[in-house]
Formats: C-alpha cells, sequence, structure tokens
C-alpha cells in the first residue's frame, strides 16, 4: 500500500526566503504526482502535476522535481511572500492513475 | 480548466438524520468520481470510489450502509450520509476524472458538515 510522507509537518519563514517542501512515497511505480495547496477551510488548488515520465514543472515562483527510483519529490517556492501561507499536499497516483494517496501536507506560514 | 462543484458547502443538522452532497463536473464528463473525508488538521482520505452506472468501491473501514455512493450519470454523484452522527463531522470533498490523458483528478471546493 503507497504511504506519502511530507516533512517538515509545519515550516514557518519569513518573507523572501527561497524554501523547499519534501515528499516520499514508498512506491515507485506510480502515474503521477501533484501538488496542491489548501488554504485554512477551503478546498484544494491545484499547483503542479508531474507525470511519471518528468523530472521537473514549474510554475511562475513553483517548482517541483520527481526522482521516481528514490521516491521522492520536492516543491521549490522562490521568494516566498505571505500569501504563500496555506498547508501544501503531496499525492501520488498509483500505476494505474485511478487512486490517490495524500501525504499529511506541509504548513507553512511565511512572515512580513 | 476543469470546474468541479459541490452543492452544498456547509451544512448543519442534527443527530440522526440523512445529509446529500452533490458534486458535479461542469465542462466535462467524468468516467469516475471520488469522494474524499477530511478530519480536522489530517489530510484528506479516500472513502470510495464510484463510475457511473456502477456501484461505488468503498475503502476498508468505510461503511456502505452509511455513506450511500450514486453516480448516475457521468457529471453527477452524491453522497449521502445516513443518520448521521457528530462523529461524521468531517470536510467532504469530491474529485471527477477524465478516463484518459493525465488522468488528473479534479477536486470540488469541498462540503462542511457539521452534526449536532
Amino acid at each position: 500500500k503507497q504511504e506519502v510522507t511530507q516533512i517538515p509537518a509545519a515550516l514557518s519563514v519569513p518573507e523572501g526566503e527561497n524554501l523547499v517542501l519534501n515528499c516520499s512515497f514508498t512506491d515507485s511505480a506510480i502515474y503521477n504526482l501533484q501538488w496542491f495547496r489548501q488554504d485554512p477551510g477551503k478546498g484544494l488548488t491545484s499547483l503542479l502535476l508531474i507525470q511519471s515520465s518528468q523530472r521537473e514543472q514549474t510554475s511562475g515562483r513553483l517548482n517541483a522535481s520527481l526522482d521516481k527510483s528514490s521516491g521522492r519529490s520536492t516543491l521549490y517556492i522562490a521568494a516566498s511572500q505571505p500569501g504563500d501561507s496555506a498547508t501544501y499536499l503531496c499525492a501520488a497516483y498509483n500505476n494505474a492513475g485511478n487512486m490517490l494517496t495524500f501525504g499529511g501536507g506541509t504548513r507553512l506560514m511565511v512572515k512580513p | 480548466g476543469a470546474v468541479v462543484s459541490q452543492h452544498p458547502s456547509r451544512v448543519i443538522c442534527k443527530s440522526g438524520t440523512s445529509v446529500k452532497i452533490e458534486c458535479r463536473s461542469l465542462d466535462f464528463q467524468a468516467t469516475t468520481m471520488f469522494w474524499y473525508r477530511q478530519f480536522p488538521k489530517q489530510s484528506l482520505m479516500l472513502m470510495a470510489t464510484s463510475n457511473e452506472g456502477s456501484k461505488a468501491t468503498y475503502e476498508q473501514g468505510v461503511e456502505k450502509d452509511k455513506f450511500l455512493i450514486n453516480h448516475a450519470s457521468l457529471t453527477l454523484s452524491t453522497l449521502t450520509v445516513t443518520s448521521a452522527h457528530p462523529e461524521d463531522s468531517s470536510f467532504y470533498i469530491c474529485s471527477a476524472q477524465l478516463g484518459q490523458g493525465l488522468l488528473e483528478q479534479f477536486f470540488g471546493p469541498g462540503t462542511r458538515l457539521t452534526v449536532l
């Protein structure tokens, strides 16, 4: 059974810092890996989806990498802003693409 | 992009009543829809997977008679929480998936259920 772990569980940084959120998964036979953002009491906002054949995806200040063989993904946030404060969730699709397993999330606080 | 809606966004009910939550894919036909539950400060846990016209597949530990799922069309799935109790209070989120291509799941905005 796939297990997804996110480290750290919580992170507080001053505004302007570059930061890295980590995600690891136990079963490397994944279809895709996706990063989401969740604001308190709200639903999920998709940030980046990386196909299993890809190594990274970029969107604005966000860059997500994928290393299937080691079971790791990272989300890099450049020049963090207070508006980036949220919980970031990593999720791995199984090999058939019909099941998504979520990590526990990293709660990010960016202080002005 | 693909849009998924949920209704209602919030519901408060008395213990023992049943509550129905709707999940709709607004601009695409979803081969599969998923229902997740999220307790405070926890991550999303898959409850069940449903395909149009078929019985839902429930995850271990999820009572199928308590959480009734109907997927009558390619754009609508409903989750009914029967005889709700306070421990069923949670954030329920659905997602919809195309059956081809990236197989990305598109998520609804969630429904906050509070059972008094």
